[in-house]
């Protein structure tokens, strides 16, 4: 059984561009939820998909948003990169039932560099 | 809003020891859970223990057991019997009602080292 997967592992960008990230969750989760984590921080959450919508929302500003697939998948993008956008961003799934979401596993992460 | 302290950035054991880290949170809501994450250096964040709020008893995993003080808003984790695998980054963290469309709030985080 497949866990979270996330590609790509490491991407390097310039100031001002424009990225995407990946997640396909586990297998029968259906809820994708985006952190960030600095270096030497814990992950901050960026937001939370559900049924292909944005559920809820961390304290991020409007260039990071988000996509998720009719196949539970997701995407993060962020525009107009700025150094500080420097980090780890784990993609974490679980399953849904009604207003209920369980235990959220953790994908291996993706290491974004902005210079 | 929700918050959680980790005011241990290092701690270190040697093998076969017990060791105990520290947690400490703040919520006005009555119905949460806490959990403990482990990332090793793989960087992949694995659960180790999960405590329900309206649970009086401590919830044990193997080697790994919690001490909730709800009142005190206190959660440590104690490692027993320490292993070299046991080496790692160590996430306290919080969520409203086990992720019911709520975010993970977690803390600054502790740094585990296993000595021979």
């Amino acid at each position: 059984d497949a866990g979270v997967t996330q590609s790509p592992t490491h991407l390097i960008k310039t100031r001002g561009q424009q990225v995407t990230l990946r997640c396909s969750p586990k297998s029968g989760h259906d809820t994708v939820s985006w952190y960030q984590q600095a270096l030497g921080q814990g992950p901050q959450f960026i937001f939370q998909y559900y049924e292909e919508e944005e559920r809820q929302r961390g304290n991020f500003p409007d260039r990071f948003s988000g996509h998720q697939f009719p196949n539970y998948s997701s995407e993060l993008n962020v525009n107009a990169l700025l150094l500080g956008d420097s980090a780890l961003y784990l993609c974490a799934s679980s399953f849904s039932s009604g207003l209920s979401s369980y235990e959220q596993y953790f994908g291996p992460g993706t290491r974004l560099t902005v210079t | 809003a929700q918050t959680v302290t980790q005011s241990q950035p290092e701690m270190s054991v040697q093998e076969a020891e017990t060791v105990t880290l520290s947690c400490t949170y703040d919520t006005s809501e009555s119905d949460y859970y806490l959990f403990w994450y482990k990332q090793p250096p793989s960087r992949q964040m694995i659960l180790v223990i999960r405590q329900e709020a309206y649970k009086q008893q401590n919830a044990t995993e193997n080697r790994f057991s919690v001490n909730f003080q709800k009142a005190a808003k206190s959660f440590s984790l104690k490692i027993s019997d320490s292993q070299l695998g046991d080496a790692a980054m160590y996430f306290c963290a919080y969520s409203w009602r086990a992720g019911t469309a709520s975010k993970l709030t977690f803390g600054t985080g502790t740094r585990l080292q296993v000595t021979l």
